[in-house]
């Protein structure tokens, strides 16, 4: 098993440029998740999704789209970056019921 | 929002040193969980608590859950230079999922 995977590792982008962050798990979780991680602020949850076809915000949604088209790949989409979405982003997977939360690698992403 | 408060934000400390971090809620946890995540990479979960005053124990760390649910904290023994890395702790329920800000821990050798 691969786990969770996530692809691009480093990402430079200008401003109002767009782009998809991909992830894809093999792991048969119904629940994926996409934080963002900047210094000092912990992880925070930007969309969620609990099944096929069902998507959700977190905490931070502004400006990034997901869509589930299937169970095991959840894109983060970028409509228009901005340096306020220089930040690492972290994909997470989950089984139902379960508390524990299996990570991606992450996505290094700058935006000038 | 469950807000969680870790603390200390930063620690430095010698190999072989013993060191505690807390996370603190104002509400009860519905479960608990610590995770470690070592530079450029994603959080590993170490150990999930769930019943008031559990004490869970993963080699030389020890982790206990407070009885009224509130707080926790994650005990390292003998620290090594392997323990380096962000120790997070995370509250709720799979769907929207509470995480404290961290502490970072380095460990010279």
């Amino acid at each position: 098993n691969a786990g969770v995977t996530q692809t691009p590792k480093f990402q430079v982008l200008k401003t109002g440029q767009s782009m998809t962050l991909q992830c894809a798990q093999d792991m048969n979780h119904e629940y994926m998740s996409w934080y963002r991680q900047d210094p000092g602020m912990g992880l925070r949850l930007i969309h969620y999704s609990v099944g096929a076809g069902i998507t959700d915000q977190g905490e931070v949604p502004n400006g990034y789209n997901v869509s589930r088209s299937t169970t095991e790949d959840f894109p983060l989409r970028l409509l228009s970056a901005a340096p306020s979405q220089t930040s690492v982003y972290f994909c997470a997977s989950s089984a139902p019921g379960r508390y524990e939360q299996y990570f991606g690698p992450g996505t290094r992403l700058t935006v000038t | 929002t469950q807000l969680l408060e870790q603390s200390p934000q930063f620690l430095s400390i010698q190999e072989g040193e013993n060191l505690t971090v807390y996370c603190n809620s104002s509400s009860v946890f519905s479960s608990l969980q610590w995770y470690r995540q070592e530079p450029g990479e994603g959080p590993v979960l170490l150990v999930t608590v769930v019943t008031g005053g559990e004490v869970k124990k993963l080699k030389r760390l020890t982790f206990q859950f407070g009885d009224a649910r509130k707080d926790s904290s994650l005990h390292i023994t003998a620290a090594q230079p392997g323990d380096t890395g962000l120790y997070l702790c995370k509250s709720g329920g799979s769907y929207i999922p509470t995480f404290g800000r961290g502490t970072s821990l380095i460990v010279h050798p």
